[in-house]
């Protein structure tokens, strides 16, 4: 049982470039979700699903995009890249919507120069 | 909507007690408690549900307070794997995802 797994671990993206982050998990969860983490602070949702073909926005979603074809997969798409998007991306999992711990995944550290 | 959360820090010695809180201005379904030590993903510890019901770690409490939309979370003699910052996310009534506050750093010294 390998959970949630994210690739790539680092990445270093210029400004304007686009690139998806994966996720996996396999729980056989319905719900999963993108959140990011600046330096210093708290997590920020940025999309989530609760099962395949069904997501909805988070706290921060302008500038990316997220699709859910299956119920392991949930990549997030990063589009035309700024510095501000500079993170770590965690990807989480969860067998229920609340009252469910949520597992993560190791995270993506994204740098946009 | 961000819960609050109360000390931002805190320094212990090994075997001392602290108490973490996380307030809300909304009513609350429910709320978690994670911690992350650096460079790691969080970690779950704890479950607080409306009505009372706890899921979680057997070394480490916690209360809700639904009246006034707060939780804290004790932690007794700490040890030194006890260090690093601690997240509560609150669930609000009707919604389906977490809401994080902005973290509780916790040093445990010998």
């Amino acid at each position: 049982n390998a959970g949630v797994t994210q690739t790539p671990k680092f990445r270093i993206l210029k400004i304007g470039q686009s690139m998806t982050l994966q996720c996996a998990q396999d729980m056989n969860h319905n719900y999963m979700y993108w959140y990011r983490q600046d330096p210093g602070m708290g997590l920020k949702l940025i999309y989530y699903s609760v099962g395949a073909g069904i997501t909805d926005k988070g706290e921060v979603p302008n500038g990316y995009n997220v699709s859910r074809s299956t119920t392991e997969d949930f990549p997030l798409r990063l589009e035309l890249a700024a510095p501000s998007q500079t993170s770590v991306y965690f990807c989480a999992s969860s067998g229920l919507a609340g009252g469910s711990e949520q597992f993560f995944g190791p995270g993506t550290r994204l740098t946009v120069l | 909507q961000q819960p609050v959360q109360s000390p931002q820090a805190v320094i212990l010695r090994e075997g001392e007690d602290a108490v973490i809180n996380c307030s809300s201005s909304k009513a609350l379904y429910s709320v978690h408690w994670y911690r992350q030590k650096h460079g790691e993903a969080p970690v779950f510890l704890m479950i607080l549900l409306k009505g009372g019901e706890q899921k979680g770690h057997e070394k480490i409490s916690a209360s809700f307070n639904e009246k006034k939309q707060q939780s804290s979370l004790y932690l007794t003699a700490s040890q030194l794997s006890y260090s690093g910052t601690y997240f509560c996310g609150t669930e609000i009534t009707g919604f389906q995802k977490l809401v994080f506050g902005t973290g509780t750093r916790l040093l445990v010294s010998p």
